[in-house]
C-alpha cells in the first residue's frame, strides 16, 4: 500500500490551460512535501516544496496545503506543452526521515 | 545544482550475474539514496546512507546490497540478477534537516535476461 497516492493518473490539457494535479498522504507524521517534475528519459528534478499550510507560488506554479487533511496540490497555469512531463510528490515523514513517492500523475499539454 | 552522476547508464546482465551500480556525488551530501522506477509504482526506495560506511534498508531491500565507502560514492549491488530486477535505477543525494530535496542522477537502465 502506498503512502502517498496521486490523482488522477494522467491527464490532458491544452496549450494555454489550467492543470491541477493532487498529492495525499497516509502518514500522519509528514512534515514536508515536495513536487518533482520528470520529462520523458530524464532524472526528476525538484519544482517547489511546501511545509506550511496555505500556498505558494512561483511563477506560473502554485502549490496548496492542507496539512490537517494531508494533502498537497499543483496547479500549472497557462499550461505549456514543455509542461508536459511526469510529476511526483513525494512525502516526508520526520527531519531525518525517508521520502515517499507517489506513483506520479502523467501530464500532457497539447498544443 | 548538486552533482550526482552514475554508471553505467545502460547495462544488460544475464540472470544469475552479479551487478554494480555506482553513483558519485560532489556536493559533499551526507544522504545518498538508490530508488528503482517501474511504470505504475513512482519511485521505490531500496537502501540508503546517512554518511561513509553507514547503510540502511529501503522499501524494497530484498535482493540488492548497498556499499558507501565515502561520503562521494555510494553502490548499489545485485549478488544475483533476476530478471524482476529489470527496471531503472536512480541514485539521488541531499542534506539533511528542512531543505532535504533530492537531487538525482541520470539514472542506469538496467535489463537482465
Amino acid at each position: 500500500q502506498q503512502k502517498v497516492q496521486q490523482s488522477p493518473e494522467s491527464l490532458i490539457v491544452p496549450e494555454g490551460g489550467m492543470a491541477s494535479l493532487n498529492c495525499t498522504s497516509s502518514d500522519r507524521n509528514v512534515d514536508y512535501f515536495w513536487w518533482y517534475r520528470q520529462h520523458s528519459g530524464k532524472s526528476p528534478k525538484m519544482l517547489m516544496s511546501i511545509f506550511s499550510n496555505g500556498e505558494k507560488e512561483e511563477g506560473r506554479f502554485t502549490v496548496h496545503l492542507n496539512k490537517a487533511s494531508l494533502h498537497t496540490s499543483l496547479h500549472i497555469r497557462d499550461s505549456q506543452p514543455s509542461d508536459s512531463a511526469l510529476y511526483l510528490c513525494a512525502a516526508r515523514g520526520s527531519a531525518l526521515g525517508r521520502l515517499h513517492f507517489g506513483a506520479g500523475t502523467q501530464l500532457i499539454v497539447i498544443p | 545544482e548538486a552533482a550526482v552522476t552514475q554508471s553505467p547508464r545502460n547495462k544488460v546482465a544475464v540472470t544469475g550475474g552479479k551487478v554494480t551500480l555506482s553513483c558519485n556525488q560532489t556536493n559533499n551530501h551526507n544522504n545518498m539514496y538508490w530508488y528503482r522506477q517501474d511504470t505504475g509504482h513512482g519511485l521505490r526506495l531500496i537502501h540508503y546512507s546517512y554518511g561513509a560506511g553507514s547503510t540502511e534498508k529501503g522499501d524494497i531491500p530484498d535482493g540488492y546490497k548497498a556499499s558507501r565507502p565515502s561520503q562521494e560514492n555510494f553502490s548499489l549491488i545485485l549478488e544475483l540478477a533476476t530478471p524482476s530486477q529489470t527496471s531503472v535505477y536512480f541514485c539521488a543525494s541531499g542534506g539533511q534537516g528542512s531543505g532535504n530535496t533530492l537531487y538525482f542522477g541520470e539514472g542506469s537502465r538496467l535489463i537482465v535476461v
